[in-house]
């Protein structure tokens, strides 16, 4: 069974100001994938960026990047000029590959997140 | 593109009596859906996987005669909390999944009191 682990309950920061946020995982599966979702106030999930594990190249989209490093099964979330449409819960999110098609996502506990003016 | 929605977003119900939330996918056709649970300030926790045309496959602790789910067609998935308790009230979410596609589509979820 896979385990994801978000050790920070809450952050804050600055607006304007970078952030890192954790995650851990633990897992016997050599093909998965990795996920960071977005839940706002409004409860919506939303994709923020997701990492294939046979990639050496971390993922990067626009201002958020990962820094995912296998041997130590971490996967990290980076935000880079945060704004306050970043306040939001984080959840780090893990997938095993299959040819069945119906793989399930592992959760982590979530990171809430609060940008400050 | 790949938009998934719930109805209703929110339900409130007396307690044993049973709701129905129903999951659709609006512009794919979606093999596999998810039904998730959330309680305030939680993760999500996977109930079932939902597959079009087959049992539902529930996770381990979840009462598959308390929480009936249907796949009947590739666009629609429902949950029926039967005999519903206060204990059942809850944020209710689902997720669609592309075949052979890796990314889950959630929709908005559905907030569940039962009084």
């Amino acid at each position: 069974a896979q385990t994801v682990t978000q050790s920070q309950p809450e952050m804050s920061v600055q607006e304007a100001e970078t952030v890192t946020l954790s995650c851990t995982y633990d897992t016997s599966e050599s093909n998965y994938y990795l996920f960071w979702y977005k839940q706002p106030p409004s409860r919506q999930m939303i994709l923020v960026i997701r990492q294939e594990a046979y990639k050496q190249q971390n993922a990067t989209e626009n201002r958020f990047s990962v820094n995912f490093q296998k041997a130590a099964k971490s996967f990290s979330l980076k935000i880079s000029d945060s704004q306050l449409g970043d306040t939001a819960m984080y959840f780090c999110a893990f997938m095993k590959i299959s040819n069945f098609g119906n793989e399930k996502l592992t959760f982590g506990t979530g990171t809430r997140l609060t940008i400050i003016p | 593109g790949a938009v998934v929605s719930q109805h209703p977003s929110r339900v409130i119900c007396k307690s044993g009596t049973s709701v129905k939330i129903e999951c659709r996918s609006l512009d794919f056709q979606a093999t596999t859906m998810f039904w998730y649970r959330q309680f305030p300030k939680q993760s999500l926790m996977l109930m079932a996987t939902s597959n079009e045309g087959s049992k539902a496959t529930y996770e381990q602790g979840v009462e598959k005669d308390k929480f009936l789910i249907n796949h009947a067609s590739l666009t629609l998935s429902t949950l029926t909390v039967t005999s519903a308790h206060p204990e059942d009230s809850s944020f209710y979410i689902c997720s669609a999944k592309i075949p052979a596609g890796d990314e889950q589509y959630f929709g908005p979820g559905t907030r569940l009191t039962v009084t």
